[in-house]
């Protein structure tokens, strides 16, 4: 079935250095959405990406997915401390709705002061 | 007002007791899943409902029934748990766009 692979598992950083990570699926996803878990909190929903090639932008924050549509990538440029938590992406399977909403592993960012 | 609540917020409970949590929305979404997130954080889907009924059950122990009276709620009960059900459980609720969280039960079982 459909997996959504997630690497690095980990990454340490020194505060105000870039951070990437990746996300690739098994099959085309019709979207991708990404989320960010707090130590100790809850997974909060950051952007959902559409269309093939789309890129979009949160501040520090950048956001892709693959002209395929298989793969994504989220990019924090000049880390805080305050972007500490796990980051994740997920992808419906089966089609357009979000009935069957899978997770990545996850992205644990830890920043340096 | 808290879009997705679950209750209660910590379970300690010792092995073969049964419990349930509680899950309320009020986005007005027609889908709900629970979610168990081990020590390692990853994110398990264990079932997801649309409009009460349940879309996928993704190979639970039949110890875990989820019980969704109408939209907005859905619960989950579970008997005779063991110590392997340590874990915190997210209930969520979703558009077709994103999915919305609730606080999370940690459940540990002694």
């Amino acid at each position: 079935g459909q997996q959504v692979m997630q690497i690095p598992q980990y990454q340490h950083v020194q505060e105000g250095e870039d951070f990437t990570t990746y996300c690739n699926s098994s099959t085309t996803l019709s979207n991708i959405q990404w989320y960010k878990q707090r130590p100790g909190g809850h997974p909060v929903f950051l952007i959902q990406l559409v269309k093939s090639g789309e890129v979009k932008k949160q501040k520090r924050l950048t956001f892709q997915f693959g002209e395929a549509k298989k793969n994504s990538s989220l990019h924090i440029t000049a880390t805080q401390t305050t972007d500490v938590g796990t980051y994740f992406c997920a992808g419906p399977r089966g089609g357009g709705s979000n009935y069957k909403l899978t997770f990545g592993k996850g992205t644990l960012l830890t920043v340096n002061p | 007002d808290t879009a997705v609540s679950q209750t209660p917020k910590y379970l300690v409970t010792q092995m073969g007791n049964d419990k349930s949590i509680k899950c309320e929305q009020n986005l007005g979404h027609d889908t709900m899943y629970w979610y168990k997130q081990d020590s390692k954080k990853f994110l398990k889907i264990m079932f997801s409902y649309n409009n009460k009924e349940l879309i996928i059950n993704e190979t639970v122990p039949n110890r875990f029934s989820p019980k969704s009276p109408d939209k907005a709620h859905l619960n989950l009960h579970i008997n005779s748990l063991e110590l392997g059900d340590s874990a915190v459980y997210f209930c969520a609720s979703s558009s077709v766009t994103e999915a919305f969280f609730g606080q999370g039960t940690r459940l540990t079982v002694v």
